[in-house]
């Protein structure tokens, strides 16, 4: 069964970075693309980020572009988000999601929560 | 304001039917898959229907989609207490370059 084990986040001043990371086991990662989609509080979901299944191809919503860096590591199974620049309304849970194509998304992990406040 | 439109909220009574409507236009659901979520509160969302009308494995085929033009539904029969939850669509948007979301539509059972 595909499982996705997210760490990182928390809380962090306007401006402030942080790195989140995604765990995969249960398929074969470097197969897949993976993405990045958040939830601000009381909010629906938002696409962020996507990476493909080699790290070759990068995408990113206009919100993050220049600020937040996806990258992964297929030799630990693991996916990254570097977000730099946070801004109050970066606030959300990040959630990392397998990428089954045709925007659908078979997988996600249990997300973890990015707070930006002074 | 997303680019899928889709009623805040619905509600029907156990063991009825409900439909969750999602519009959009040519620049998503007219010309790519759309794909259906369900997520309950503090939790996850759940993939639910893929490419239209296609559920993975594991869900109960009460949960169903289709498409049709700028448009799509998800039909829930034999409706259960539990499946209240928030519901979301979505698909590629080409205009955009983006995965877009509908607003979500929370199910009530009443």
């Amino acid at each position: 069964e595909d499982h996705l084990l997210q760490s990182g986040g928390g809380l962090v001043p306007p401006g402030g970075s942080l790195r989140l990371s995604c765990e995969a086991s249960g398929f074969t990662f470097s197969d897949y693309a993976m993405n990045w989609i958040r939830q601000a509080p009381g909010k629906g979901l938002e696409w962020v980020s996507a990476l493909s299944g080699s790290g070759d191809a990068t995408y990113y919503s206009d919100s993050v572009r220049g600020r937040f860096t996806i990258s992964r590591d297929n030799s630990k199974s693991t996916l990254y988000l570097h977000l730099d620049g946070l801004r109050v309304e970066d606030t959300a849970v990040y959630y990392c999601a397998k990428d089954r194509l045709t925007a659908s998304f078979d997988a996600w992990g249990q997300g973890t929560p990015v707070t930006v406040s002074s | 304001q997303s680019p899928l439109t889709q009623p805040p909220s619905v509600s029907a009574a156990p063991g009825q039917k409900v439909t969750i409507s999602c519009s959009g236009s040519s620049s998503n659901i007219g010309n790519n898959y759309v794909s259906w979520y369900q997520q309950f509160p503090g939790t996850a969302p759940k993939l639910l229907i893929y490419d239209n009308d296609r559920r993975p494995s594991g869900i109960p085929d009460r949960f169903s989609g289709s498409k049709s033009g700028t448009s799509a539904t998800l039909d829930i029969t034999g409706l259960q207490t539990g499946d209240e939850a928030a519901y979301y669509c979505a698909s590629w948007d080409v205009s955009l370059s983006d995965v877009v979301f509908g607003g979500g539509t929370k199910l009530t059972v009443l």
